[in-house]
């Protein structure tokens, strides 16, 4: 039981360029979620998905794109990568969404843009 | 005012003393609340959830949640080096609502 998995844990960019990061849950869990951690800024999150088939923009959304593939796999897109997206992302994943459900995150991916 | 306010520390703490870690928030309709911890350079790993006011014990570990005062604070008792990690609060405005993280107390058990 591997939890919540992301892919890659690394990843370079140059501006401009885009690519797509990978969440994997194996917890059978319906919402899932993107967030971005930034020195002095907390956990902000991105965007959401409170189940399969549904989409829903988060604190911080512009320059990203999302994609709930079925239950377990929830992806975000960046389409045109900027020095302000360098970051660490986190997937989340709970069994139901809002309160009264806990998140479990991922190992994150580490991007920088240059 | 931020949402969810913690100290950054670091709070430094000897091995065996009892560390306590607080968040204030400040939405009063605020219903859920979590504990995470955050070693450098891994992901958020849950500790613990409290809803009701009062405290909430799990090992060395207890929550204690206030809500007339909007506090929401952790207890860790027999600190360990092992500790050492960042400590983020999170709060949920109400039950079908985002969670909002603050921006973590750094703490440091020292030998």
């Amino acid at each position: 039981n591997a939890g919540v998995t992301q892919t890659p844990k690394f990843q370079v960019l140059k501006t401009g360029q885009s690519m797509t990061l990978q969440c994997a849950q194996d917890m059978n869990h319906n919402s899932m979620y993107w967030y971005r951690q930034d020195p002095g800024m907390g956990l902000r999150l991105i965007y959401y998905s409170a189940s399969e088939g549904t989409t829903d923009k988060g604190e911080v959304p512009n320059g990203y794109n999302v994609s709930r593939l079925n239950k377990r796999e929830f992806s975000l897109r960046l389409e045109s990568a900027a020095p302000s997206q360098t970051s660490v992302y986190f997937c989340a994943s709970s069994e139901g969404y809002g309160g009264l459900y806990e998140q479990y995150f991922g190992p994150g991916t580490r991007l920088t843009v240059t | 005012q931020k949402e969810v306010e913690q100290n950054s520390g670091p709070l430094s703490v000897p091995e065996g003393a009892i560390a306590s870690l607080n968040c204030t928030y400040s939405d009063r309709v605020s219903q859920s609340f979590f504990w995470y911890r955050q070693y450098s350079g891994k992901s958020p790993e849950l500790i613990m959830s409290i809803y009701s006011n009062g405290d909430k014990e799990d090992g060395r570990f207890t929550a204690q949640l206030n809500k007339a005062s909007q506090y929401v604070s952790l207890l860790i008792r027999d600190s360990q080096p092992s500790d050492s990690a960042t400590y983020l609060c999170a709060v949920c405005p109400g039950t079908a609502s985002k969670l909002t993280f603050g921006t973590g107390t750094r703490l440091q058990v020292t030998l």
